[in-house]
C-alpha cells in the first residue's frame, strides 16, 4: 500500500460528459502529482500541486483542471470528455527519494 | 529539456534466466535521480530501484541492479533469476533535484519496455 488513495478505481461516462477523480496523498506530504497513461502518448504529467498551490503544469488540456483542497486531497476535473481522454489517470505525492503512486483511475469515455 | 528513451519495446526471457533493460537519457542538469518503475497487470506503478547521480557506485535491491553510465547517459536495468512475476512493464523515469536531493519537479517517464517471463 503506497499511502496515496484515488478514487474511484474506475469510470465510465459517454462523450461531452465532465467528472472528478479524486485524490489523497500520504499523510503529511504536501504535494500532489498528476499523471496520464494513455496507449499512444504513454505516461505524462499533467499538474502540479503543492500546498495547495499550483506549482507546475505539464501536457494538460484546457478543458481540464485541477485544485487542491486545505486537507490537501486533490480533485482533478476532466470535462467536455472525448474518446481520446479514455485513460487511466495516476496521482503522486513527492517524498525526497522520488515519487510513490496512487492505484489510478481508469477512465472510459464511450 | 530532458528526454528518457528505452529502445527495447518488449522483451521475454526464461525464468531463472537474467535480462536487461536498456535506458538512456538527456540532459544538461548535474542533479538527478534515475528510477526503474515496474507497472504489472495490475496497472499499480512500482518504485524498483533508485539511482543517484553522484554517486559512482550502481544500486541494487536483491534480484534487481542497475548499470549507470553517468557520462554515457545510460541507466540499464538487470533482472537476475527471472521469476514470472516479473512480468510487468517497466518503465524508467528521470527526476531532478536539487542540491541536497530533494525533489525539484515532475518525472519524465521513457515509453516503457514490456518484459514476458515465460516458464
Amino acid at each position: 500500500d503506497s499511502g496515496v488513495t484515488q478514487t474511484p478505481k474506475h469510470l465510465i461516462t459517454a462523450t461531452g460528459q465532465r467528472v472528478t477523480l479524486r485524490c489523497s496523498p500520504r499523510s503529511g506530504d504536501l504535494s500532489v502529482y498528476w499523471y496520464q497513461q494513455s496507449l499512444d502518448q504513454g505516461l505524462q504529467f499533467l499538474i502540479q500541486y503543492y500546498n495547495g498551490e499550483e506549482r507546475a503544469k505539464g501536457n494538460i488540456l484546457e478543458r481540464f483542471s485541477a485544485q487542491q483542497f486545505p486537507d490537501l486531497h486533490s480533485e482533478l476535473n476532466l470535462s467536455s470528455l472525448e474518446l481520446g481522454d479514455s485513460a487511466l489517470y495516476f496521482c503522486a505525492s513527492s517524498v525526497p527519494s522520488g515519487y510513490t503512486f496512487g492505484s489510478g483511475t481508469r477512465l472510459t469515455v464511450v | 529539456a530532458q528526454t528518457v528513451t528505452q529502445s527495447q519495446p518488449e522483451m521475454s526471457v526464461q525464468e531463472a534466466e537474467t535480462v536487461t533493460l536498456s535506458c538512456t537519457y538527456d540532459t544538461s542538469e548535474n542533479n538527478y535521480y534515475l528510477f526503474w518503475y515496474k507497472q504489472p497487470p495490475s496497472r499499480q506503478m512500482i518504485l524498483v530501484i533508485r539511482q543517484e547521480a553522484y554517486k559512482q557506485q550502481n544500486a541494487t535491491e536483491n534480484r534487481f541492479s542497475v548499470n549507470f553510465q553517468k557520462a554515457a547517459k545510460s541507466f540499464s536495468l538487470k533482472i537476475s533469476d527471472s521469476q514470472l512475476g516479473d512480468t510487468a512493464m517497466y518503465f524508467c523515469a528521470f527526476m531532478k533535484t536539487t542540491n541536497y536531493g530533494g525533489s525539484q519537479g515532475n518525472l519524465i517517464f521513457g515509453k516503457g519496455t514490456k518484459l514476458s517471463v515465460k516458464p
